[in-house]
């Protein structure tokens, strides 16, 4: 079954870091760009962050760009987000999503919530 | 920075046809790709490549494109599909997603 658990979220004050995770089962990982998409609470989508699935090429929303870093470990079917300098508007859930253009994000995990706040 | 625009909210009857609108400057030129999302669950990718489905997505979910305007149509819509749905595409190298509209089945 193919299956995307996150992980690492977390209550974090302001400033704070975080580091979340994405275990991916049930396909070649390596394969697939992989992408995190949040939404804050009664909000939308807001994506956030893709990694390639070749060529190691990353991908930032512009609010993100110097405090987020996504990273994988092709060898533990892992994806990574390390989150720094935390800000209250980050506070949302946090989906790790499977592909990308040109194909969609067919599969989704369950989500992991961040909430910063002092 | 890029925009999608949705209708936020739209109604429709049972078993009635009901169409869901995404604008965006030369969305023609790009791929369209439509999510549902069901309170409490993860997003469910409905449609990609403006118009395919796939696997396990009923046919009475259907996308279309003209000009500039992706179109998400259910055709005999069940209670069931009472969801926000989001159109998605991408601009250069960023994702973006509408904000989504908030189907209501009378």
């Amino acid at each position: 079954e193919v299956q995307l658990l996150e992980s690492g979220g977390g209550l974090v004050q302001p400033g704070g870091s975080l580091r979340l995770s994405c275990a991916a089962s049930g396909f070649t990982f390596s394969n697939y760009a992989m992408s995190w998409v949040r939404q804050a609470p009664g909000k939308g989508l807001e994506w956030v962050s893709t990694f390639s699935g070749s060529g190691g090429d990353t991908y930032y929303r512009d609010s993100v760009k110097d405090r987020f870093t996504v990273s994988r470990d092709n060898s533990k079917n892992s994806l990574y987000l390390q989150m720094n300098s935390l800000r209250a508007e980050d506070t949302a859930l946090y989906y790790c999503a499977r592909g990308t253009n040109p194909n969609g994000m067919g599969v989704w995990g369950q989500g992991t919530t961040v909430i910063v706040s002092s | 920075s890029y925009e999608l625009t949705q209708p936020p909210s739209v109604s429709v009857s049972p078993g009635q046809t009901v169409s869901i609108t995404c604008s965006g400057d030369k969305l023609g030129d790009k791929y369209a790709y439509w999510y549902q999302q069901k309170p409490g669950q993860s997003p469910v990718l409905l449609i990609y490549q403006n118009t395919k489905r796939p696997s396990g997505i009923p046919e009475r979910f259907s996308g279309s494109t003209s000009g500039n305007t992706a179109t998400l149509t259910i055709s005999g819509t069940q209670p069931m599909d009472e969801a926000d749905y989001y159109c998605q595409a991408w601009d250069s190298t960023t994702v973006v997603f509408g904000g989504g509209t908030e189907l209501t089945v009378l």
